[in-house]
């Protein structure tokens, strides 16, 4: 199973609004409605941000959301904050009954 | 609040078996239906899913890992564990545990560990 495929770095100025995508095939991201998405800031484990392609668990800022077309998911981050600096990470359900994860975005807020 | 912990070495010999634990408190594994899951974290910084368990005893490992992998629960301890055998230097990595969701949403893993470093190296 592939990794998903993400854009290696988005940056962008406080204030603003960035997207991040999320590319996979038909067995896993188009195939489902199981894509979530991750925060890790260095030396911490991931946090879960976005579930069921749109989902927020609680506690999670309403500046995050998520949404899918086709084998694309995305991830928008608005009103970027100084604290939303960090690596965000895609994963899916795939038809093997597996999980396969993105290979991460650097989000820099300029 | 719901915690995880891994705990095992941080070196592991070539062709020997990686073994790590993760201690969980304020959730009950054989409680709530929920799937308990090993994540590794290479240097390079990708994510690979390596398996889970839910305590009934079912597990599913990642193929990819070619059986070297076993998960484990404990639910008298409250623990669940990995163990990978005939290592290389390409499992080097963090290993993270974590809690999914339940059977309809396992994939959604809410509550990590810190993670363990572990070096595979003579």
């Amino acid at each position: 199973q592939s990794a998903l495929t993400q854009p290696a770095s988005v940056s962008g100025s406080p204030g603003q609004s960035i997207t991040i995508s999320c590319t996979g095939t038909s067995s896993d991201v188009g195939g489902y409605n199981s894509v979530s998405w991750y925060q890790q800031h260095p030396g911490k484990a991931p946090k879960l941000m976005i579930y069921d392609v749109t989902n927020r668990p609680s506690g999670v800022s309403s500046r995050f959301s998520g949404s899918k077309s086709g084998g694309t998911a995305s991830l928008t981050i608005s009103g970027l904050q100084a604290e939303d600096d960090a690596d965000y990470y895609c994963s899916s359900y795939t038809t093997s009954s597996t999980l396969v994860f993105g290979g991460g975005t650097k989000v820099t807020v300029l | 609040q719901v915690q995880l912990q891994e705990s095992g070495p941080g070196l592991v010999q070539p062709s020997q078996t990686l073994s790590l634990t993760c201690s969980v408190s304020g959730d009950s594994i054989s409680s709530g239906g929920y799937y308990w899951n090993w994540i590794r974290q290479y240097p390079g910084k990708g994510l690979e899913w390596i398996g889970y368990i839910h305590y009934r005893g079912s597990t599913y490992h990642n193929p990819s890992l070619k059986s070297r992998a076993t998960i484990s629960v404990d639910t008298s301890k409250n623990q669940f564990s990995l163990k990978l055998k005939s290592v290389t230097a390409a499992d080097t990595a963090v290993y993270y545990c974590a809690r999914g969701g339940t059977i309809q949403s396992w994939w959604s893993l809410g509550y990590w560990g810190q993670g363990n470093l572990v070096t595979v190296s003579s």
